[in-house]
């Protein structure tokens, strides 16, 4: 079964500056996507950046880049010149590109990490 | 273009209890799954819809089972309600069109408290 382990419960990072958030996971799996999703307060579930396993590029979207280390397991994400608004719960996921019992985009969270962003 | 909607935001209900949660799929999305959210937590998935039918099921018991109708909302029912079922339940939709990436969209969840 596949696992995804986030082992910071609780970052911080000032206003302007770099965090880099951990995640490792556990597969033996060779087709899958990667996510890190983003909960606000208002508790919804979004999505802020995807890696298919078989780009060997990392993915980019504006200020949110990943570090995705196939061998090793390892998908950090970067948030770069951070503002007040990205502090929430990151949730790093799994999913399988394996249809497992015809269910497809089933979602495997890791238990995430809290991050702060200090004015 | 609508997005994914829950309904009610809060419930409270006592042990033994049976509860229905609701969810309204984005336009044009085929496919509702539900996921669990304890608290602390991340999401665990429940099961997932598509066209109608059961199309995967994680590791909960045959009390937690589903509906998806024609139009493709769908509701979550709990029977027999025990106090560690409190939890943030989440839907999300998405469209299935075959293999490949098909993003699941969230809707903002039923906060469920069991006394």
């Amino acid at each position: 079964a596949q696992t995804v382990t986030q082992s910071q419960p609780e970052m911080s990072v000032q206003e302007a500056e770099t965090v880099t958030l951990s995640c490792t996971y556990d597969t033996s799996e060779s087709d899958y996507y990667l996510f890190w999703y983003k909960q606000p307060p208002s508790r919804q579930m979004i999505l802020v950046i995807r890696q298919e396993a078989y780009k060997q590029q990392n993915a980019t979207e504006n200020r949110f880049s990943v570090n995705f280390q196939k061998a090793a397991k390892s998908f950090s994400l970067k948030i770069s010149d951070s503002q007040l608004g990205d502090a929430a719960m990151y949730f790093c996921a799994y999913r399988s590109e394996t249809n497992y019992g015809g269910s497809q985009g089933n979602l495997i969270f890791g238990k995430g990490t809290k991050l702060s962003v200090k004015p | 273009e609508t997005g994914v909607t829950q309904s009610p935001t809060h419930l409270i209900k006592t042990r033994g209890q049976q509860v229905t949660l609701r969810c309204s799929s984005q336009s044009g999305h085929n496919t509702v799954s539900w996921y669990q959210q304890a608290l602390g937590q991340g999401p665990q998935f429940i099961f997932q819809y598509y066209r109608e039918e059961e199309n995967g099921r994680g590791n909960f018991p045959p009390r937690f089972s589903g509906l998806q109708f024609p139009n493709y909302s769908s509701e979550l029912n709990v029977n027999a309600l025990e106090l560690d079922d409190s939890a943030l339940y989440l839907c999300a939709s998405s469209l299935i069109r075959g293999r490949g990436y098909n993003e699941q969209f969230f809707g903002p969840g039923t906060r469920l408290t069991v006394l």
